[in-house]
């Protein structure tokens, strides 16, 4: 079965204060893993895709990595307005998307 | 643009009501979808439509039905409301299956 677990659940940061966000996955037959951010009375906002093992993207402050097993999402110096629910999906075989239940971020000044 | 546009925002019906949740794309995509968000869970898919005329079912789509007469409009219906569909609906689209995904600002729905 397809599954996606995310932690820590929460996380919080004082400003400038780097760390990372995990996503583990079981898929069959990875076909994508999507970064999300969604802010409260939202909906979510792409951030990222990523296809293969070894794959890489960033955006300002973020950085997505990918291994077979896991993403990390890394915040470099991060900043109030960075405070977000983050949420990671992947896409199987199947074709729709199974997402994580998210990583509450909070960058306190 | 106007992107996904879900109507209402918000919406309280009770116990045993029908609606339908509006969902309107002006990007012309192809695949459009609507999940739930209750607390504590992940987004979970409740049905999907790759195109017009063509609709499936995802993870939970008990007690809701889709249909897709147009490239641009993706409507979700609650048959007969109960209080285990209160939750956050959204809906999205992208322009094919593996693209990422646009979503609306979500409508807020009480049943009591």
């Amino acid at each position: 079965e397809d599954q996606v677990t995310q932690s820590p659940e929460a996380l919080r940061l004082q400003e400038g204060e780097s760390s990372s966000l995990n996503c583990s996955y079981t898929v069959s037959g990875l076909r994508g893993l999507f970064w999300y951010r969604q802010d409260p009375g939202k909906g979510p906002e792409f951030l990222f895709t990523l296809y293969s093992a070894g794959e890489e993207k960033e955006k300002e402050r973020l950085k997505a990595t990918l291994t077979k097993k896991e993403s990390f999402l890394h915040i470099t110096a991060p900043k109030p307005e960075d405070s977000a629910t983050y949420l990671c999906a992947v896409q199987g075989s199947q074709g729709n998307l199974i997402f994580g239940k998210g990583t509450k971020l909070s960058v306190k000044p | 643009n106007a992107g996904v546009t879900q109507t209402p925002k918000f919406q309280v019906l009770k116990t045993g009501q029908s609606m339908t949740l509006q969902c309107a794309q002006d990007m012309n995509h192809e695949y459009m979808s609507w999940y739930r968000q209750d607390p504590g869970m992940g987004l979970r898919l409740i049905h999907y439509s790759v195109g017009a005329g063509i609709t499936d079912q995802g993870e939970v789509p008990n007690g809701y039905n889709v249909s897709r007469s147009t490239t641009e409009d993706f409507p979700l219906r609650l048959l007969s409301a109960a209080p285990s569909q209160t939750s956050v609906y959204f809906c999205a689209s992208s322009r094919t299956l593996n693209q990422p995904q646009h979503f609306g600002d979500g409508t807020r729905l009480s049943i009591l």
